[in-house]
């Protein structure tokens, strides 16, 4: 157990729709980082929020954004999700100066 | 941008030792780290190499070469619940981000 948590575990949604998935970090840590992982893929890096400000973002197009709050839990949204959508999110969450992170067990998302 | 390469499978017996080798290509490193993840689980963090030489925590080491882009995890005293994907991943730069390779899933059998 990590003490990081994600809701809801499983969602499915229909292409067109948006979608909000929820990350409670670890007590403590400030930084909370976002990925998608495809089906037999390394994760990939979606964007990182540090103190409730972006800090950094990866290759994803700009209908995927997300906020963490002063108690730095975290969302994800996606807006107009497309079939390659479909993939298990993962939030993973840093305290300071820590050099490992601590995933959540993910929401995996299903886009028809 | 930054690419890692790892074997896409490996396979052992019980009670034997495994090395999972990862080379990387990257314009900034600030570190290598190893996760392993089991079906359907989620990635839970291994190690991590900063520095050039072997970190051993318990059934576990990790070795990293920074003059070689390559770095290695090695699992002794094998049991079956090793069976997972193991990633390597690199630090991007000062952010926390992770960069991971594509995994390699360790079988091992009886």
């Amino acid at each position: 157990e990590t003490g990081v948590t994600q809701s809801p575990t499983h969602l499915i949604k229909t292409r067109g729709q948006q979608v909000t998935l929820r990350c409670s970090s670890q007590s403590g840590h400030n930084t909370v980082s976002w990925y998608q992982q495809a089906l037999g893929q390394g994760p990939q890096f979606i964007f990182q929020y540090y103190r409730e400000e972006e800090n950094g973002r990866g290759n994803f197009p700009p209908r995927f954004s997300g906020l963490q709050f002063p108690n730095y839990s975290s969302e994800l949204n996606v807006n107009a999700l497309e079939l390659d959508d479909s993939a298990l999110y993962l939030c993973a969450s840093t305290p300071g100066g820590n050099t490992g992170q601590y995933f959540g067990p993910g929401t995996r998302l299903t886009v028809t | 941008g930054q690419s890692l390469e790892q074997p896409s499978e490996v396979t052992a017996v019980e009670g034997a030792i495994v090395q999972i080798n990862c080379t990387y290509q990257t314009s900034g490193f600030y570190g290598l780290s190893w996760y392993q993840q089991h079906d359907g689980g989620a990635p839970t963090f291994l190690s991590y190499n900063a520095l050039d030489g072997l970190e051993e925590t318990g059934r576990f080491s990790s070795f990293l070469s920074r003059s070689d882009s390559y770095g290695y995890l090695l699992l002794q005293e094998l049991q079956m619940k090793d069976s997972a994907s193991y990633f390597c991943a690199v630090r991007e730069g000062g952010r926390r981000a992770l960069t991971f390779g594509s995994g390699t899933r360790l079988q091992v059998q009886p």
